[in-house]
């Protein structure tokens, strides 16, 4: 199946710092990306839908100056958490979509741990 | 967003036996999924069942979709210590839901030796 992969799989950072996670499609392409955010023991929650060559859109309450999202080719997109909080700390993932294939399913990623300090 | 209710939220039962687990939605769909999520890691998708479908089977799942109460149900029968993971639901809106996924609230199951 279509691998998904993300990088890095954990950080750790201080607060006040960025952080960049990347979520690449290593054997298909995908126009749209999809990031969302985990806390433990809850469900996922869409942050934003990322659009290569266009810009990201956020769903509601999604900060898109504290999030930024860059979606450059049809295999990278990445999401920056600027000023990082403790707050910020969660369990990002990505998903993609195959542009070759007319289903319906995403394709996640492994997940990125953030903890800030 | 308007998140799906699944229950229970945990369950826990004997290698042999069969799992059920329950997901409640609010609005019109186009596709409803299911997908567990081991610890920690990604989500893998298990199996997908569009609006005009009633029941479908993949293995040893089975899916039951009813648009009329909003509601889909996944069965997995002789469980597994291995099918330990949470399990969530997924709904594609219709019109305009794009391909856009509204996750559940999860069932953590927990199968024992």
């Amino acid at each position: 199946g279509a691998v998904v992969s993300q990088h890095p799989s954990w950080v750790i950072c201080k607060s006040g710092t960025s952080v960049k996670i990347e979520c690449r499609s290593l054997d298909f392409q995908a126009t749209t990306m999809f990031w969302y955010r985990q806390f433990p023991k809850q469900s996922l929650m869409l942050m934003a839908t990322s659009n290569e060559g266009s810009k990201a859109t956020y769903e509601q309450g999604v900060e898109k100056d504290k999030f930024l999202i860059n979606h450059a080719s049809l295999t990278l997109s990445t999401l920056t958490v600027t000023s990082a909080h403790p707050e910020d700390s969660s369990f990002y993932i990505c998903s993609a979509r195959d542009l070759s294939s007319t289903g319906e399913t995403q394709y996640f990623g492994p997940g990125t741990r953030l903890l800030v300090l | 967003s308007q998140q799906g209710e699944e229950d229970p939220q945990a369950l826990s039962i004997q290698e042999g036996e069969n799992a059920t687990m329950n997901c409640s939605y609010k609005t019109s769909i186009n596709n409803l999924q299911w997908y567990r999520q081991n610890s920690g890691r990604g989500l893998v998708h298990l199996i997908l069942i569009r609006s005009n479908e009633r029941e479908k089977h993949s293995g040893r799942l089975r899916v039951t979709l009813d648009t009329s109460k909003k509601s889909s149900s996944l069965l997995i029968t002789a469980s597994r210590a291995a099918d330990t993971a949470s399990y969530f639901c997924a709904t594609v809106e219709s019109p305009g839901g794009g391909n856009k996924l509204t996750f559940g609230t999860g069932t953590q199951l927990k199968v024992e030796l």
